[in-house]
């Protein structure tokens, strides 16, 4: 089975920097990736990792280390319109490029 | 740009009653899914779809689900007798070949089992 875990919750202020962590416990592995999801609406890639290190996306990077089954999504330059929540999903070794979800972290950035 | 596209936005049914929920993916994408989230909770993986087939299930796709692809755009989900606990957002989603991990969501669609 897998199962990804990541904090329930996060707040931060406009203009900050944020991290959101992910630990993952996987039977096979094809990558690591991040989504957004704002309230009500559908969940949208921001960025894969499927090799160890930093990946890095305009505003947004992530990073992944494989031996210690973790990443995260770190967010620079906070905006309002990052209020939403972020997923990190595993793509799973049955053939059929399942994505497993985490838990979600809700990120609330304020003025 | 191109979008995966759902009908109906919301559907409300009466425990027992048969669904059929449509899905529009990208033109050129070939691997097709629908997850389904639970309000408040993480999303879930209901099936994908290749080559006419499905190529992956979990353990919620039970016999009450089937997916069709009746024609070249149109991608469905059939739930033959809902229940209570169906009530949920179905996403439909599709990725490209060899990009599998991107996979681009449809806007829902919003199932109330009464």
């Amino acid at each position: 089975g897998q199962s990804l875990e990541q904090p329930s919750e996060v707040t931060a202020v406009e203009g900050a920097i944020v991290q959101i962590n992910c630990t993952y416990q996987t039977s096979g592995f094809y990558g690591l990736s991040w989504y957004q999801q704002h309230d009500g609406g559908a969940p949208t890639f921001l960025s894969y990792n499927a090799l160890d290190g930093l990946e890095e996306t305009g505003r947004f990077s992530s990073f992944l280390s494989r031996s210690d089954s973790y990443g995260y999504l770190l967010l620079q330059e906070l905006q309002m319109k990052d209020s939403a929540s972020y997923f990190c999903a595993v793509r799973g070794a049955g053939g059929g490029n399942k994505l497993t979800f985490g838990t979600g972290t809700q990120l609330k950035v304020e003025l | 740009e191109p979008e995966v596209t759902q009908t109906p936005s919301h559907q409300v049914t009466q425990m027992g009653q048969e669904v059929i929920l449509r899905c529009v993916p990208i033109s050129n994408h070939l691997y097709f899914y629908w997850y389904r989230q639970i309000l408040g909770q993480k999303v879930e993986f209901l099936v994908s779809f290749y080559n006419n087939e499905i190529s992956e299930k979990s353990e919620i796709f039970d016999d009450q689900f089937s997916v069709e692809r009746p024609d070249g755009s149109n991608f469905t989900l059939k739930i033959r007798s809902t229940k209570l606990e169906d009530s949920a957002m179905y996403f439909c989603a599709s990725s490209q070949q060899g990009a599998y991990n991107e996979q681009f969501f449809g806007p829902g669609t919003r199932l109330t089992v009464l």
